[in-house]
């Protein structure tokens, strides 16, 4: 069976420190990581993927197959990154499905 | 353009009715999938559909649940006889078949069983 974990539920940082949201997964294939982001009042939206290894908003994560992580990372956080964050896997093929893990809530504070 | 809907955004009933919540894709969207949030939890798939039919129905929790879709278009996932812990969010989301996993989420329906 695939599992996502986040092990922290919170996560508190000062602008312009660096922020570590972890996840970690279980999963006997190779499966495709995501991290999603829901902003107060906003849908739940993709943040990015491991495949397309970009960086989105200053926000990089890297697939490390040996820990089984897919852990986000940005150097200088923001006030308007505050926001609910969900790592997901996809075993692939036809059909996509997502597993979540319980997300992360991080306030960025002034 | 527009987003993944879904109605109604809120919904309270009480326990032992039956409830319907509705979605409407992005267009030209084959493929549409049903989660579920309850509190302080994690998304928990469902159910997805690959235009009108359903390979994937192994999340659904139990046989009160059901869901259906109209062509490559609206779905609607259908509670029977409601229990409290029924109670939840429930998203829909869409995807292009061939264009990526990239799912499209709608803005969901938070259910309470009173």
């Amino acid at each position: 069976a695939q599992r996502v974990t986040q092990p922290e539920k919170l996560l508190s940082v000062f602008k312009g420190a660096p922020v570590e949201l972890k996840c970690n997964y279980s999963y006997s294939g190779s499966p495709e990581l995501f991290w999603y982001v829901q902003y107060s009042r906003q849908r739940l939206q993709l943040l990015l993927r491991h495949i397309s290894r970009e960086s989105i908003k200053g926000f990089t994560a890297d697939l490390n197959k040996g820990e089984t992580s897919f852990h986000l990372k940005k150097p200088f956080a923001q006030e308007e990154d505050s926001a609910m964050y969900y790592c997901a896997l996809t075993s692939g093929g036809s059909n996509y499905k997502l597993t979540f893990g319980k997300g992360t809530l991080l306030t960025v504070n002034p | 353009g527009a987003g993944v809907s879904q109605s109604p955004s809120n919904k309270v009933t009480e326990k032992g009715k039956d409830v319907e919540l509705r979605c409407d894709p992005i267009s030209g969207h084959t493929a549409l999938y049903w989660y579920r949030q309850r509190l302080g939890q994690g998304l928990e798939f469902l159910i997805y559909f690959q235009g009108n039919s359903a390979p994937d129905k192994s999340g659904l929790p139990s046989d009160r649940f059901s869901a259906e879709r109209t062509g490559e278009s609206v779905s609607t996932l259908t509670i029977q006889r409601t229990q409290q812990e029924d109670s939840a969010v429930y998203l829909c989301a869409s995807s292009l078949r061939l264009a990526g996993v990239e799912q499209y989420f709608g803005p969901g329906t938070r259910l309470t069983v009173t």
